[in-house]
């Protein structure tokens, strides 16, 4: 659990800017998954990846989100003209196989001015 | 979909007592059922898990109860500290797939000195 980074930590951006968010998943694991968590409330599911497959990204935006998990290197939550609407904490999470168990990282915190 | 409540929103106890937190669900395909605490500013870490074909748990201070037919699960946490201070989730997911969690929308527990 302690395994899963994430970088940045906190994320400032200005309207219409890019944000890029970075996820290492625990050594061995192979599945991630991107939530959205807004202030005083609930994790959000987005998009869950295995290495170069998107498996499931109904909770993602149509449009502005991407993700993706290349075979080398972390996964990547990529929001393209941000909007003061998209100011929440990123948590990515990983799993090893389809097992149950999943392992949060710190989280991104994207501030958007 | 699924969709998890979650009671109570917020639950002061005093040191030494018990606190118990109660999720329902909806999908009665879901078959995995953790619990997280998260403390402010910190990630979301794993605290308790339990799988369908169980209906008790315990690790610890910490129990979970399932009842698959009433579909809700609960958190018993006993002789409460200080330090279990925090927002606990709750969450459901369907597991086969490594599927995304859907969270409860969470309980700021306070244990009071």
């Amino acid at each position: 659990n302690a395994g899963v980074m994430q970088n940045p930590r906190h994320l400032v951006r200005r309207r219409g800017q890019e944000a890029r968010l970075r996820c290492s998943p625990v050594k061995g694991h192979s599945h991630v998954y991107w939530y959205r968590q807004l202030p005083e409330e609930g994790l959000k599911f987005m998009v869950y990846l295995q290495k170069e497959n998107i498996i499931d990204e109904s909770g993602m935006p149509k449009e502005r989100f991407s993700a993706e998990f290349p075979k080398e290197g972390p996964s990547i939550l990529r929001i393209q003209q941000v909007v003061r609407g998209d100011s929440a904490a990123y948590f990515c999470a990983s799993s090893r196989d389809r097992s149950y168990e999943q392992y949060f990282g710190p989280g991104t915190r994207l501030t958007v001015t | 979909g699924e969709n998890v409540e979650q009671h109570p929103s917020t639950l002061s106890v005093q040191e030494g007592d018990s606190a118990v937190i109660k999720c329902t669900y909806s999908d009665s395909a879901s078959n995995y059922f953790p619990w997280y605490k998260q403390e402010l500013g910190k990630r979301p870490q794993l605290i308790i898990d339990i799988r369908s074909n169980v209906g008790e748990k315990k690790d610890q201070r910490i129990a979970v109860t399932l009842n698959k037919t009433a579909k809700h699960f609960s958190l018993h946490i006993t002789e409460t500290q200080p330090e279990d201070s925090a927002v606990y989730f709750c969450a459901a997911s369907k597991g086969n797939y490594g599927q995304n969690f859907v969270f409860g929308p969470g309980t700021r527990l306070s244990v009071l000195p």
